[in-house]
Parts: C-alpha cells; sequence; structure tokens
C-alpha cells in the first residue's frame, strides 16, 4: 500500500516569507508526526496529532510554527517569516492506533527539504 | 540536554566486517529502542526495536545489545554489506500514550566493498 507522502520535496523560500509543507498518513493511521533534521543533527521532534486529542506541541521551535491536521488525515505544517535557521528537512511520520500491537513503528515520509535565502 | 548520545559520528569499514553502532540514554522512563536506517533523499525506515525486558535481538543480521543498568544499547551489523551503507539513527521513547521519539545525532556507516 501506499506510504507516508509529502509534498513539496524541496521549497525554496526567501526569508520572511511564509510556508506550508504537507503531509499525507497512510490511510487509517491516527497519529501523525512531524520532525526537523538539521545538517548533521538527529531528527528533532516538533509536534504530535493522535486521533481526536488535543496535539503535543512541546516541539515547537517559536510561535512562528504552527500545524493542523484536517479530518484525523493530512495534516499541515506552517511556518511564518521563515528564517535562515529555519532551513532543514521536514520529516512527517504516522503510526496505527493505540492497542493495535504496532502502534510504536512510526512511518516515515521522505521530507520536504527546505532552503531559506 | 541531549537525551540520547550516539557515537561515533561516522564509521568506515570493509565487506563482512561488523560495524558497532553505540547509543546512551539518560532518561529511565524510555521503554522502547528502535533504530532507523536512512538513505541519501528518503526518509529513515525503522530497522529493528527492543525493549528493555531483553538484552538481545537479532533479525536478520541486524541485533541490538542492551544494558539496561548502563543505559546503553547498541547496533551491531553482521557481515556488512556496501548496500548497507547508510545513516543509521538510534532512538527511545517513553512510551504511556506519546511515542514521540528522541533520536540520537546519527551514524554515517560506510562499507566499503
Amino acid at each position: 500500500g501506499a506510504g507516508v507522502s509529502q509534498s513539496p520535496s524541496n521549497k525554496v523560500t526567501e526569508k520572511g516569507k511564509d510556508v506550508e509543507l504537507r503531509c499525507d498518513p497512510i490511510s487509517g493511521h491516527t497519529a501523525l508526526y512531524w520532525y526537523r533534521q538539521s545538517l548533521g543533527q538527529g531528527l528533532e521532534f516538533l509536534i504530535y496529532f493522535q486521533g481526536n486529542s488535543a496535539p503535543d506541541k512541546s516541539g515547537l521551535p517559536s510561535d512562528r510554527f504552527s500545524a493542523e491536521r484536517t479530518g484525523g488525515s493530512v495534516s499541515t505544517l506552517t511556518i511564518q517569516r521563515t528564517q535562515q535557521e529555519d532551513s532543514a528537512v521536514y520529516l512527517c511520520a504516522s503510526s496505527s492506533s493505540w492497542g493495535s500491537g504496532d502502534q510504536e513503528t512510526q512511518y516515515f515520509g521522505p521530507g520536504t527539504r527546505l532552503l531559506v535565502l | 540536554q541531549q537525551q540520547v548520545k550516539q557515537s561515533p559520528q561516522s564509521l568506515i569499514v570493509q565487506k563482512g566486517g561488523i560495524p558497532i553502532i553505540n547509543c546512551a540514554y539518560e532518561n529511565t522512563a524510555f521503554d522502547y529502542f528502535p533504530w532507523y536506517q536512512q538513505f541519501p533523499g528518503k526518509g529513515p525506515a525503522l530497522l529493528i526495536a527492543i525493549r528493555p525486558d531483553v538484552s538481545e535481538k537479532k533479525e536478520g543480521r541486524f541485533t541490538i545489545s542492551f544494558n539496561k543498568s548502563a543505559k546503553q544499547f547498541s547496533l551491531h551489523i553482521m557481515d556488512s554489506q556496501p548496500g548497507d551503507s547508510a545513516t543509521y539513527f538510534c532512538a527511545a521513547n517513553g512510551g504511556g500514550s506519546n511515542y514521540k521519539l528522541t533520536f540520537g545525532k546519527g551514524t554515517l556507516l560506510t562499507v566499503n566493498p
């Protein structure tokens, strides 16, 4: 079946512009995560959605970052007034529901490579 | 605060060698420890995972060794192949209802033919 998809695959923007990154999780997966991967760094947790529960936003680095998940499926990560330090690969992952026996396995998309000039 | 420390940053071995990548964690609430493999331009993919109630887990050529008292775990790749050349990340989560992962900084493995 189809895996996690993300769009765009690459995004170049100018400092100060807003960007939107999209994630389509695996069909039926109730949990969705956003991570950021900077050069030479591991993956940094940003935000977590689980079903209809309030999202865990504890990893968002500033109030310029926000995310939403509509209809329990597609998610959009928005970065307002982009800065050069926002340049990174933004990865989305999804996992199946609690109690499924596989809820801890996160399946990652290919990422969106963001470059802020 | 880096909760999962991974070493080495890079590793070069010859085909057939056994690269070992080590991770140490601080948070004793962690109870799930996966390893991810990432090829250039791709997202990470789960390789193998372990829980602290076992000391070793094998899947094919990949083995995780886990030392709960030392709060350390490691990945061993038996009979390594050039196709294993990738970046490897260890990670951990704290269970409960939030499975967000805390990652190490990664190890770039090169397996020479």
